[in-house]
């Protein structure tokens, strides 16, 4: 899989817009951009993926840059409940793929 | 969405015992399912991939013996942490992905498993 870089923290002002930004140069054509998050002592949560077309779902959009090299999962208005790590990772789309996990981003939304 | 249910939630116990470790996917069958390992304040860190009918494959460093997974159903797959030492007290996660034509990997609730 390919690696990820994000930058290690982040804070938000609640309410407004929470851009994570996500950079994986080396993507090849048939992996997939996915977004999880995990909340302090739960399990990752799903949010969004894509592959190079934006996507956007109840909880977030995703925006993936032409060439692919990088993409920026956005939080339209956060809330103190959006505090956790959020993950981008790079996978093929199969089921019997794992997925492997960097470091991740912490956002802190702040009130 | 899918869910997957991962129990027990939380298991102290003591040094030298065994630990069972339940992950169930409720609404999908899973023919695979994946193991992670995460120690405080890290990144989620997999041990081993858990496939229905066969033996799970395991990441490099982590012992098979120490850590015995089987998967005999598509629904459930367990970990076993056997011979429990205070080292192993860890976060232990599952995850499982629906099938090949649903791409995203649902993961339990964790395990938080304290080892004295």
């Amino acid at each position: 899989d390919a690696k990820t870089t994000q930058p290690t923290s982040m804070d938000c002002a609640e309410g407004r817009a929470a851009n994570l930004p996500c950079n994986h140069s080396t993507i090849s054509g048939n992996e997939y951009v996915y977004w999880y998050r995990q909340i302090h002592s739960q399990g990752p949560q799903y949010i969004i993926h894509g592959l190079k077309n934006n996507e956007t779902n109840e909880m977030a959009s995703l925006i993936i840059t032409e060439d692919r090299k990088s993409s920026t999962l956005i939080l339209p208005h956060a809330t103190l409940r959006d505090t956790a790590v959020y993950y981008c990772i790079v996978s093929l789309q199969t089921g019997a793929n794992n997925l492997f996990f960097g470091t991740g981003t912490r956002l802190t939304v702040i009130p | 969405g899918a869910v997957v249910s991962q129990h027990p939630s939380r298991v102290i116990c003591k040094s030298g015992t065994s630990v069972k470790i339940e992950c169930r996917s409720l609404d999908f069958q899973a023919t695979t399912m994946f193991w992670y390992r995460q120690f405080p304040k890290k990144s989620l860190m997999l041990m081993a991939t858990s496939n229905e009918g066969s033996k799970a494959t395991y990441e490099q460093g982590v012992e098979k013996d120490k850590f015995l997974i089987n998967h005999a159903s598509l629904t459930l797959s367990t970990l076993t942490v056997t011979s429990a030492h205070p080292e192993d007290s860890s976060f232990y996660i599952c995850s499982a992905r629906r099938n090949r034509q649903f791409t995203e990997a649902f993961f339990g609730q964790g395990t938080r498993l304290t080892v004295v």
